[in-house]
């Protein structure tokens, strides 16, 4: 089992500029998660789906937009990328929204906009 | 809200020496409680977790009790390698949604 894989592992951007950040995970978790890590301020949950159909904002959702594409893919999209938007991005999965549920991560996006 | 302070890093160690990282929380209710790791270019990953009062969590040597009576879950080891070098994020999780700590950077020397 790959677990959860993340592409691309960086990215440069223009100020602008769109592009999607792909996730997948083959452990038929039900629950998936994108996350932004910034120096200092540990991981803030961006968007989340509790399952296949369903999407909700986290903490920062500005800026972002996210697809479940199906049971297995998570993509994050960013529509006109900016300079605060620069950090490494987690993926992670869990088996299901519920709490004391082990939450598995992808190796992590880093995004630099320029 | 839930939020989770940790204690300030970075931290330096020397090899065998015994580690403690501070992690307090704050929450409504009886969150479950877990520490990650991530080591040098990689993703987090779950080193222990503890889910009601009193228990306590163990893995790969490293221990951490859920105190609810000062909402704490701090970190230990007695004997720290130059493997664990890493960053330490302590993580609570209410009804729903996981809030991490900042994290704590720790490095051990031979």
């Amino acid at each position: 089992n790959a677990g959860v894989t993340q592409t691309p592992k960086f990215q440069v951007l223009k100020t602008g500029q769109s592009m999607t950040l792909q996730c997948a995970q083959d452990m038929n978790h039900n629950s998936m998660y994108w996350y932004r890590q910034d120096p200092g301020m540990g991981l803030r949950l961006i968007y989340y789906s509790a399952s296949e159909g369903t999407t909700d904002k986290g903490e920062v959702p500005n800026g972002y937009n996210v697809s479940r594409l199906n049971k297995r893919e998570f993509s994050l999209r960013l529509e006109s990328a900016a300079p605060s938007q620069t950090s490494v991005y987690f993926c992670a999965s869990s088996e299901i929204w519920l709490r004391g549920e082990t939450q598995y991560f992808g190796p992590g996006t880093r995004l630099l906009v320029l | 809200g839930n939020s989770v302070t940790q204690m300030e890093g970075p931290v330096t160690l020397s090899e065998e020496a015994f580690l403690t990282i501070n992690c307090t929380y704050t929450a409504t209710g009886y969150p479950s409680l877990f520490w990650y790791v991530q080591y040098p270019g990689e993703g987090l990953q779950l080193l222990l977790k503890a889910t009601k009062a009193d228990d306590k969590g163990s893995n790969k040597g490293f221990e951490a009790t859920y105190r609810k009576e000062t909402t704490s879950f701090h970190l230990e080891k007695g004997s720290v390698q130059v493997s664990d070098s890493a960053v330490y994020f302590c993580a609570s999780q209410g009804a729903q949604k996981l809030v991490f700590g900042q994290g704590t950077r720790l490095t051990i020397n031979p």
